[in-house]
């Protein structure tokens, strides 16, 4: 199994760029979810979706964060414009809705904005 | 909004020794997880309790669930310097598919 796929691994931008991250979710699975992670607050869940559709965005800081799934195979994460405090670890995960709710993680994208 | 606090943050052990990592809430989680996370890849599952009062064991990890199913504790016995990494808590609201976790444990086992 190839897991969940992150690209880039790493990103470094300006302040003021468009930065956009990409997931590709384990085969099958139904649930994904975007989460950032920094030292100061952990692991924070953006938004997820279900069956492609965004079930709870609560998590996303700004508008400047937006979050797309046009299908089952791909999700982006769009920061525009960025901003140094974006500077984090993004993990995208996925899981079986109908499952254990196990959770795989992607390896992340580190991004740095300066 | 539900919350999940683990102590300690940090802890530097020698290998050999035992520790014990907690997870406390003032909500009620359907289940509760734990993952283990190394630098530069994302957590990785180690265990789900869903029961409250329920304990699992894997290897020298014991995991029990507490009877109001709002907190939960990792012990080891006889840490190993591969039990070294990041632990994280996190636990799953009735009705909703996502997961609240911990701020997380650093341990560090030293030789």
């Amino acid at each position: 199994d190839a897991g969940v796929i992150q690209s880039p691994r790493h990103e470094v931008t300006e302040m003021g760029q468009e930065v956009t991250l990409r997931c590709k979710p384990i085969s099958g699975h139904n649930s994904l979810f975007w989460y950032r992670q920094t030292m100061m607050r952990g692991l924070e869940l953006l938004i997820y979706f279900n069956n492609n559709v965004p079930i709870d965005d609560s998590g996303m800081p700004e508008d400047r964060f937006s979050a797309k799934m046009p299908n089952a195979s791909f999700s982006t994460l769009k920061i525009q414009p960025s901003e140094p405090r974006d500077s984090a670890v993004y993990f995208c995960a996925s899981s079986w809705a109908g499952g254990a709710d196990t959770q795989y993680f992607g390896p992340g994208t580190r991004l740095t904005v300066l | 909004t539900q919350l999940l606090e683990q102590s300690p943050q940090f802890l530097s052990i020698q290998e050999g020794e035992n520790l014990t990592v907690y997870c406390n809430s003032s909500s009620v989680f359907s289940s509760l997880q734990w993952y283990r996370q190394e630098p530069g890849e994302g957590p990785v599952l180690l265990v789900t309790v869903v029961t409250g009062g329920e304990v699992k064991k894997l290897k020298r990890l014991t995991f029990q669930f507490g009877d109001a199913r709002k907190d939960s504790s990792l012990h080891i016995t006889a840490a190993q310097p591969g039990d070294t990494g990041l632990y994280l808590c996190a636990g799953r609201p009735s009705n909703t598919g996502k997961l609240i976790f911990g701020q997380g444990t650093t341990l560090q086992v030293k030789p």
